[in-house]
């Protein structure tokens, strides 16, 4: 079945550091990726996607670009902020009209002043 | 405002006794999802509603946990006899139509039991 695997926090990195956060999905076809962002006290929000391989995705400086080959999708940023601190979920949703978005584990990222 | 409420925030209970959760989705979404977050396990997905039915119970992990939706709006989630196991933080989602749409998410209900 759909799976998805990113790396295990806690990240911890200095402001202004460059950010990756790993993750690899195993699907048939062509799945749609997405970044989930969890803020503190808050709800999960869709922070980016890519539905077709090569697609990037971006949004407030993160990004991820939808590797079909290497079978990834890795978050990106270049320069991170104290605000960034929060757990971030890689997801992905199968081809098919009722296949479910399915979550990975998540990676608590806490960005140091 | 015009997001995904839930109630109550926190919830502690004793084993063995029964809860409710109430999700209140954004007007007019027909697809209302529960997922249960437990730590360091992410986001296991229990119950999908599409309006009042419930096509996808598949992720209820026993017959103790049971949901309902009336009136194409809020949903809740029962959990009877409550074990220690349930303890997690249970999340409420939805979305325009279906798996399709992009889902929004409420804060959490984060249920402890003693």
């Amino acid at each position: 079945g759909n799976s998805v695997t990113q790396m295990e926090g806690p990240v911890t990195l200095s402001e202004e550091a460059f950010l990756t956060i790993n993750c690899t999905y195993t699907a048939t076809g062509y799945p749609s990726l997405f970044w989930y962002v969890q803020y503190p006290g808050e709800g999960l929000q869709l922070l980016l996607k890519a539905t077709k391989a090569d697609d990037k995705g971006s949004n407030k400086g993160f990004e991820a670009t939808y590797r079909k080959e290497t079978t990834s999708f890795h978050l990106e940023k270049g320069s991170v902020q104290v605000s960034d601190s929060a757990v971030y979920f890689c997801a992905l949703r199968g081809m098919n009209r009722d296949d479910k978005i399915i979550f990975g584990k998540g990676t608590r990222l806490h960005i140091l002043p | 405002g015009a997001g995904v409420s839930q109630s109550p925030s926190n919830k502690v209970t004793e084993k063995g006794k029964d809860v409710e959760l109430r999700c209140d989705p954004i007007s007019g979404h027909t697809a209302l999802y529960w997922y249960r977050q437990s730590l360091g396990q992410g986001l296991e997905f229990l119950i999908y509603f599409q309006g009042n039915s419930a096509p996808d119970k598949s992720g209820l992990p026993s017959d103790r946990f049971s949901a309902e939706r009336t009136g194409g709006s809020v949903s809740t989630l029962t959990i009877q006899r409550t074990q220690q196991e349930d303890s997690a933080v249970y999340l409420c989602a939805s979305s325009v139509a279906d798996y399709t749409d992009t889902q929004y998410f409420g804060p959490g209900t984060r249920l402890t039991v003693l």
